[in-house]
C-alpha cells in the first residue's frame, strides 16, 4: 500500500510569488491535513480537508489556502510568499471520519520550501 | 485556545538510562494522545499512542502515561539506545473527529554512548 506522497520535495521561490504543493493520501483515506514545520515554531496545523470540504483551520493568514479533489488528493497554495514562509510543509492522511477504528495520521515526506 | 506544552526541549541521557518527556494539554475535549518520533530529514512517525480511557500503555521499551484530571501525559523510554536519538513530539486531538493534531514543541533527545 503506497504511503502519503508529497510533491515536489524541494522548492525555491522568490518573495511575492505564489506556490502550490500537492499531497496524495493513502488509498481510502479521505482526511488530509497540512502542517508547517519550522525550527522556531515547531509543527503547526494549517488546515484539514475531508471529502472536499475544509473541516478545520489553524491560525494562518488568508495567503494560505487549500483544496481537496474528489480523489482525496489535496493541494495547498501560498500566495505573496514571504521569507518567513520558508519551512517544511507536511501533509498527513487519516481514515478519521470514515468510521474506521484506526485513525492514525500518516505523514508524507514533506515539501521543503525556501523563499529567497 | 488549544495548546500542548512539552518539556524539556532538549534531553541528553547516557545509553542504557531512561528518558522521560512530559506534556500538558489544554483542551478538555482531547481524548487521543499520540507520540511521534522524527529522525533528521525524515517524516514524523507514530511510535505509541494512548486514549483517554486508559491510564498507561506500554510497548517494549516505550511507555506512555496519562493523567486526564491533571491533563498531563508522559513518554518513558527505558534502556535507551543510540537509535532513540531523534526529536519527539507529543500531540493531542479528538480521536474520532479529524487529523487536526495539536503538537507540542518537540524534545530533541540525544543518547550519549
Amino acid at each position: 500500500k503506497a504511503g502519503v506522497t508529497q510533491t515536489p520535495r524541494y522548492l525555491i521561490k522568490t518573495r511575492g510569488q505564489q506556490v502550490t504543493l500537492s499531497c496524495s493520501p493513502i488509498s481510502g483515506h479521505r482526511s488530509v491535513s497540512w502542517y508547517q514545520q519550522t525550527p522556531g515554531q515547531g509543527l503547526q496545523f494549517l488546515f484539514e480537508y475531508f471529502s472536499e470540504t475544509q473541516r478545520n483551520k489553524g491560525n494562518f493568514p488568508g495567503r494560505f489556502s487549500g483544496r481537496q479533489f474528489s480523489n482525496s488528493r489535496s493541494e495547498m497554495n501560498v500566495s505573496t510568499l514571504e521569507l518567513g514562509d520558508s519551512a517544511l510543509y507536511l501533509c498527513a492522511s487519516s481514515s478519521a471520519g470514515t468510521g474506521g477504528s484506526n485513525t492514525e495520521a500518516f505523514f508524507g515526506q514533506g515539501t521543503r520550501l525556501t523563499v529567497v | 485556545g488549544e495548546n500542548v506544552e512539552q518539556h524539556p526541549s532538549t534531553l541528553s541521557v547516557q545509553e542504557g538510562d531512561s528518558a522521560v518527556i512530559k506534556c500538558t494539554y489544554s483542551d478538555s475535549a482531547s481524548n487521543y494522545f499520540p507520540w511521534y518520533k522524527q529522525e533528521l530529514g525524515k517524516r514524523p512517525q507514530l511510535i505509541i499512542d494512548i486514549r483517554s480511557n486508559v491510564g498507561e500503555k506500554k510497548d517494549q521499551r516505550i511507555a506512555v502515561t496519562l493523567n486526564k484530571t491533571a491533563k498531563h501525559f508522559s513518554l518513558h523510554i527505558t534502556e535507551t539506545q543510540p537509535e532513540d536519538s531523534a526529536v519527539y513530539f507529543c500531540a493531542a486531538r479528538m480521536y474520532s473527529s479529524a487529523s487536526k493534531i495539536i503538537f507540542g514543541s518537540g524534545t530533541r533527545l540525544s543518547i550519549r554512548p
